[in-house]
């Protein structure tokens, strides 16, 4: 398994404003990804972080509004930016140790509510 | 692409009876993991049981049990003894490759004193 600690664990934001949410895991890891989980439902992929180039962002999802870091294999940051209430929602970071068909493994999450 | 489907939205049942959650998927992959995650209030994704296309198997974790079907591509999980603390959201999840997890729109579980 994987230790993840993601900060900060919920928030309340100004419309307009951003938010960089961090990912530190205990132990190197080959992959990060980060997802957004509106209330009740099920989790949507953000993007792939990626170390030393560009994150992998998903349809819908693009980089002036959710610029990714990666600066190595256990750190990551999510930023919300210019952030409107469509935007409140649990972000979560997740993790695998290896590339192919392993488990991932989930920090606690971030509740944004963004006013 | 590959999909997940979870069909039951919500379920209830007693402590200390049994209960199936009910998943199925669409792949053309033929080497692929398939997981259940559960979710409490807490938020917290919790794995509970994983199961590898390539098993026959089916994979056992305590209370917790799979029916893996792959040629009707189903992935059950059935929960013995029920008790109060596994009340929460149940995810089926699907990978294969190095793509990340694709997640079914999750199924809500109520167990009832």
């Amino acid at each position: 398994s994987a230790v993840i600690s993601q900060k900060p664990s919920r928030d309340i934001c100004q419309r307009g404003t951003s938010l960089t949410i961090q990912c530190q895991v205990d132990s190197q890891v080959t992959m990060m990804f980060w997802y957004r989980q509106q209330p009740g439902q099920s989790l949507t992929l953000i993007a792939t972080a990626n170390q030393g180039s560009e994150a992998t962002y998903e349809s819908g999802f693009v980089i002036d509004k959710f610029p990714i870091s990666r600066p190595n294999l256990t750190f990551s940051t999510l930023t919300v930016s210019n952030m409107s209430p469509e935007d409140s929602s649990i972000y979560l970071c997740s993790v695998s140790r290896t590339a192919v068909n392993t488990e991932a493994f989930f920090g606690q999450g971030t509740r944004l509510t963004v006013v | 692409a590959q999909t997940v489907t979870q069909s039951q939205p919500e379920m209830s049942v007693q402590e200390a009876e049994t209960v199936t959650l009910s998943c199925t998927y669409d792949t053309s992959e033929n080497n692929y993991y398939l997981f259940w995650y559960k979710q409490p209030p807490s938020r917290q994704m919790i794995l509970v049981i994983r199961q590898e296309a390539y098993k026959q198997q089916n994979a056992t974790e305590n209370r917790f049990s799979v029916n893996f079907q792959k040629a009707a591509k189903s992935f059950s999980l059935k929960i013995s003894d029920s008790q109060l603390g596994d009340t929460a959201m149940y995810f089926c999840a699907y990978r294969s490759g190095n793509t990340p997890l694709v997640f079914g729109k999750g199924t809500r579980l109520s167990v009832i004193a």
